[in-house]
């Protein structure tokens, strides 16, 4: 079966950085991506990665390897407006995105 | 970026009645649509994707019956909630890619809808 592991929680401090791992064994791989998603709303897109290594944009890079199935999200600097939840999500081979749990930030002063 | 907006964004019926949720793309056309089920700190669950012009393509479990898909033109997909009941109460979403400017394939999200069936 296809599956997307990240941490259900994680917990940091304004002003510092924190890194947010996903795990996937999917049927394919067609690129992968974060999402940023606050209470009661929709999600919003961060990044997108196909190739690996890292791609920074602002405060939040993203980092992939395909050959380990992995990927991280790093958020630095982090400002109280960064509690959310983060999704990963990957497009598989028929170009279907799976989903994460997603994982809920939550940023103390 | 895209815009793809919902509505309404909340919507409270009663059991047994029906709810339509509308989504569009306001600055781009898409021929698919995708809609999906988030109950409370839970992921999005894909329930049924869209396409313009034909029959919608619906995941398994999900009843095709009570959940009515209907993309009639290249900017307006609705989602009716038929006989809705209390365990339908849920934030439901939408999301379309712009096939034409979107390299990444990146998915744009509608504000979404809280429905609470009473």
């Amino acid at each position: 079966g296809q599956n997307i592991d990240q941490p259900t929680e994680m917990t940091a401090t304004e002003g510092a950085i924190v890194q947010i791992n996903c795990t996937y064994q999917t049927s394919g791989f067609n690129g992968l991506f974060w999402y940023q998603q606050h209470a009661g709303e929709a999600p919003t897109f961060l990044s997108y990665n196909v190739l690996d290594g890292l791609e920074e944009k602002g405060r939040f890079s993203s980092f992939l390897s395909r050959s380990k199935g992995y990927s991280y999200l790093l958020l630095k600097e982090l400002q109280m407006k960064d509690s959310a939840s983060y999704l990963c999500a990957v497009k598989d081979s028929n170009y279907q995105l799976i989903w994460g749990a997603g994982t809920k930030l939550i940023i103390k002063p | 970026g895209a815009v793809v907006s919902q509505h309404p964004s909340w919507v409270i019926c009663k059991s047994g009645t029906s709810v339509k949720i509308e989504c569009r793309s306001l600055d781009f056309q898409a021929t698919t649509m995708f809609w999906y089920r988030q109950f409370p700190k839970q992921s999005l669950m894909l329930m049924a994707t869209s396409n313009e012009g034909s029959k919608a393509t619906y995941e398994q479990g999900v009843e095709k019956d009570k959940f009515l898909i209907n993309h009639a033109s290249l900017t307006l997909s609705t989602l009716t909630v038929t006989s809705a009941h209390p365990e339908d109460s849920s934030f439901y979403i939408c999301s379309a890619r712009d096939e034409i400017a979107g390299e990444t394939g990146e998915l744009f999200f509608g504000e979404g809808s809280r429905l609470t069936v009473l």
